[in-house]
């Protein structure tokens, strides 16, 4: 079970719009740490998609953004491509008593119809 | 443009070590600006990120794997290494290298390496 939650699944049709939920707790989003998004494509290591709640690395699409409000955080995808189709992954830190440390959500695969 | 790539033995008998390591190219292992860190992924399922190390051999582990993982680094061979102790069959995964980039004042994982299959059995 994931510190963050994300839904298992989301999908769209080509041209669509769709988001995905990262949900964390006062002890990770909450507690101000910054999320950062990642896209798996099928056989392939992730890749960096957002950082820091809602930028960009370079050559990553502007149809792809993020926000974070509270002790969640949202991935949304405009314009849906057949290639947009892998599984999402965000990322951010937790605090416990020995420290901080990185958790993800359990992931969300994204099919386009 | 820097890479990251993941060496060692596919296959590990269980209550073995598993070690692994990552070679840096196109880049300095000791920049001050990144972290070095070990990320898994079991069939199927989703990361669990083990742990990280800074070039001044600081580290910070997994509270989850914390008792059976040590990561070191070696800055004359460009690269930094995992092991984990007491294998069994639920340390089977994909196992990637990746530098944490604190760069831009976040901390995100970029670039990864390929990732390497490690299966725990007899």
């Amino acid at each position: 079970q994931s510190v963050l939650t994300q839904p298992p699944s989301v999908s769209g049709a080509p041209g669509q719009r769709v988001t995905i939920s990262c949900t964390g707790s006062s002890s990770n989003i909450g507690a101000g740490y910054d999320v950062h998004w990642y896209q798996q494509l099928p056989g392939t290591a992730p890749k960096l998609l957002i950082y820091g709640n809602s930028n960009r690395p370079s050559g990553v699409p502007d149809r792809f953004s993020g926000s974070k409000s509270g002790t969640s955080a949202s991935l949304a995808i405009t314009g849906l491509q057949a290639e947009d189709e892998a599984d999402y992954y965000c990322q951010s830190y937790d605090s416990s008593l020995s420290g901080s440390f990185v958790v993800f959500g359990g992931g969300t695969k994204l099919t386009v119809l | 443009q820097v890479q990251l790539q993941e060496s060692g033995p596919g296959l590990v008998k269980p209550s073995q070590t598993l070690s692994l390591t990552c070679t840096v190219s196109g880049g300095s292992i000791s920049s001050g600006s990144y972290y070095w860190s070990w990320i898994r992924q079991p069939a199927g399922k989703g990361l669990e990120w083990i742990g990280r190390i800074y070039t001044s051999g600081s580290t910070n582990y997994n509270p989850s794997l914390k008792s059976r993982v040590t990561i070191s680094v070696d800055t004359s061979k460009n690269q930094f290494s995992l092991k984990l102790s007491s294998v069994t069959a639920a340390d089977t995964a994909v196992y990637y290298c990746a530098r944490l980039d604190i760069l831009t004042g976040y901390e995100q994982f970029d670039p990864w390496g390929q990732g390497t299959l490690v299966t725990v059995s007899s």
